[in-house]
């Protein structure tokens, strides 16, 4: 079965454009959670979306947004981006049932700001 | 920092041997599991402990939980240069989605 695919693998940016990443979950999984990975902060939540709906927030500015579609696919969209957005942005899905949450990382998109 | 914490940062042993990664979290947990991660991709689950557990084995890998202390390890026998990569561990407190990952240990194994 299709794992989880994200789009685009990499991309560059300048400071203040905007950029939107894409993830399309397994198939019949309802959660999607997307994390930022960066050396000096590690693997941080930003946020998890389960039948559309955002159920968690982590603590990122506004300025990160995202959203779920009715076939589970998610896209998260960073505006006015900063040099400290370059990351590797990392979705990942999931059944969503409490206690039980494995999660199934895609690649990532690399996002470099300049 | 809502993060755990892993020692060793880095560890670098010859195939053959065994490798021993420890981490400590902060909050209570539901379970804790662990992920590896090959040079800047995707996580891959490897293993998960429910905070009832105090001990879990799944082919080369033994994990151990200890609650009252916080912590857990993992254990890596007669390791491979397959295993080279970087290794979180990860805790669930309940929120769907949201796992709180500590720093990581990056492991190399020399063949």
């Amino acid at each position: 079965k299709a794992g989880v695919t994200q789009t685009p693998r990499y991309l560059i940016k300048t400071r203040g454009q905007q950029v939107t990443l894409s993830c399309s979950p397994i198939s019949g999984h309802r959660s999607v959670s997307w994390y930022q990975q960066t050396p000096g902060q590690g693997l941080q939540f930003l946020f998890e979306y389960f039948s559309e709906t955002q159920r968690n927030k982590g603590n990122f500015p506004g300025r990160f947004s995202g959203r779920q579609f009715s076939n589970s696919r998610s896209e998260m969209n960073v505006s006015t981006l900063e040099l400290g957005d370059s990351a590797l942005y990392l979705c990942a899905s999931s059944w969503g049932v409490a206690g039980a949450n494995v999660l199934t990382f895609g690649a990532g998109s690399r996002l470099t700001v300049l | 920092s809502q993060q755990g914490e892993e020692d060793p940062q880095a560890l670098s042993i010859q195939e053959g041997e065994n490798a021993t990664m420890n981490c400590s979290y902060k909050t209570s947990i539901n379970n804790l599991q662990w992920y590896r991660q090959n040079s800047g991709r995707g996580l891959v689950h490897l293993i998960l402990i429910r905070s009832n557990e105090r001990e879990k084995h799944s082919g080369r890998l033994r994990v151990t939980l200890d609650t009252s202390k916080k912590s857990s390890s993992l254990l890596i026998t007669a390791s491979r240069a397959a295993d080279t990569a970087s290794y979180f561990c990860a805790t669930d407190s309940g929120n769907t989605g949201k796992l709180i990952f500590g720093q990581g240990t990056t492991l190399q194994v020399k063949p």
